[in-house]
């Protein structure tokens, strides 16, 4: 059974840093690119950041460029999204994906004075 | 970008009535289209994937459709459990685009 599970999250002030980790289990890590989407509270999804299945190429949102860093450990099966200059309008819930059908179960972040 | 333009964004149907929502591309992505359902609390459930092809376990009464750069989710003989938010999701480039989603409300 693919599982993705999430950790890390929290309350953060603006300008900090928060690492949100994803485990992954049930499938082939080193093989499957991996996405970041997160959901402000009562609105939308919306797509954050891809890495690909060796961690050379990763792809941002423009609304996270330079301040968000996604990496991964193959040999850990871990996935991680360093998340640095924190904004307030960076508070959502965060979900890594494999695909369309494995999300993990979502880690609120809250970036608040 | 790819974006997603999806209506209506919120609708009541009754119980035993059917639905359809939309969803427009702004450029052709052939049949890269995924919907999801989304309950309060959860992640999003994979409903359908390549505009048509039902994912395993999901009741024959959702059906997708479309392609080129116009999609429709329809849902039909609703019940209760269907209550819940939908989204389209582009798949045809590497960054997803979401759709602004779609409320369903079973009356």
């Amino acid at each position: 059974e693919v599982q993705l599970m999430q950790s890390g999250g929290g309350l953060v002030q603006p300008g900090g840093s928060l690492r949100l980790s994803c485990a992954a289990s049930g499938f082939t890590f080193s093989t499957a690119w991996m996405h970041w989407v997160r959901q402000a509270p009562g609105k939308g999804l919306v797509w954050v950041s891809l890495i690909n299945n060796d961690g050379r190429t990763t792809i941002y949102a423009d609304s996270v460029k330079g301040r968000f860093t996604l990496s991964r450990d193959n040999a850990k099966n871990m996935l991680y999204l360093q998340m640095d200059n924190l904004r307030v309008d960076d508070t959502a819930v965060y979900y890594c994906a494999r695909d369309g059908r494995s999300w993990g179960q979502g880690t609120l972040v809250t970036v608040s004075p | 970008d790819i974006q997603m333009t999806q209506s209506p964004s919120s609708l009541s149907a009754s119980l035993g009535a059917g639905v359809t929502i939309t969803c427009r591309a702004s450029q052709t992505i052939s049949s890269y289209v995924n919907w999801y359902q989304q309950k309060p609390g959860k992640p999003p459930k994979l409903l359908v994937y390549s505009a048509s092809t039902l994912e395993s376990g999901v009741p024959s009464r959702f059906r997708g459709s479309g392609s080129g750069t116009d999609f429709t989710l329809t849902i039909s003989s609703l019940q209760p459990e269907d209550s819940a938010t939908y989204y389209c999701q582009q798949a045809h480039s590497d960054s997803w685009t979401f759709g602004q989603g779609t409320a369903l409300e079973i009356k």
